[in-house]
């Protein structure tokens, strides 16, 4: 099956730094990613959502400027945490799906802690 | 837009004893219900999958089934083993272009 990768899988920072999470899909073009974030014991909550060369569309509620998200290239999306603080603290998922394929398939997930 | 509600939120299952977590959604134009299962620290993977044209899907010890009328779909999953424990997701999507929209997940505890 499809493989999505992510890096890092765990990342500890200080308030006020910003995190960069990259997403990879190893075996198959994708054409559309999402992030998505996660809190303990609750379902995915869907941040944004990008295509391959074009400005990534936020979910209502998603600080645009704060979670940056770069879609340069059909294997390649990155998230990038923006000052962050302890309440970013959270699992952050990336999805891929390609257009020939209805599936969407998830990485790995990367635990992000803000001290 | 889309609406899922998942039930039960908790499931404990006697190993070997059969599950099922039943999901229902709002939006007719649904098309699309994929089932995924999310163990701890890990992201979600896709385990069955059901398009609105068929009204059930196997895979070995798991079955998806769909009622389009009622706008129901359940997960079943037969001769349960410790390594099924875990949180499912069900979810469903419009159309192809339309993101996921997911249920709040139900946590199965398989008991030995």
């Amino acid at each position: 099956g499809a493989v999505v990768s992510q890096h890092p899988s765990w990342v500890i920072c200080k308030s006020g730094t910003s995190v960069k999470i990259e997403c990879r899909s190893l075996d198959f073009q994708a054409t559309t990613m999402f992030w998505y974030r996660q809190f303990p014991k609750q379902s995915l909550m869907l941040m944004a959502t990008s295509n391959e060369g074009s400005k990534a569309t936020y979910e209502q509620g998603v600080e645009k400027d704060k979670f940056l998200i770069n879609h340069a290239s059909l294997t390649l999306s990155t998230l990038t945490v923006t000052s962050a603080h302890p309440e970013d603290s959270s699992f952050y998922i990336c999805s891929a799906r390609t257009f020939s394929y209805n599936e969407q398939f998830f990485g790995p997930g990367t635990r992000l802690t803000v001290l | 837009g889309e609406n899922v509600e998942q039930h039960p939120s908790t499931l404990s299952v006697q190993e070997g004893d059969s599950a099922v977590i039943k999901c229902t959604y709002s939006d007719s134009a649904s098309n699309y219900f994929p089932w995924y299962k999310q163990e701890l620290g890990k992201g979600p993977q896709l385990i069955i999958d059901i398009r609105s044209n068929v009204g059930e899907k196997k895979d070995q010890r798991i079955a998806v089934t769909l009622n389009k009328t009622a706008k129901h779909f359940s997960l079943h999953i037969t001769e349960t083993q410790p390594e099924d424990s875990a949180v499912y997701f069900c979810a469903a999507r419009p159309n192809r272009d339309d993101k996921i929209i997911f249920g709040k997940g139900t946590r199965l505890h398989i008991l030995p």
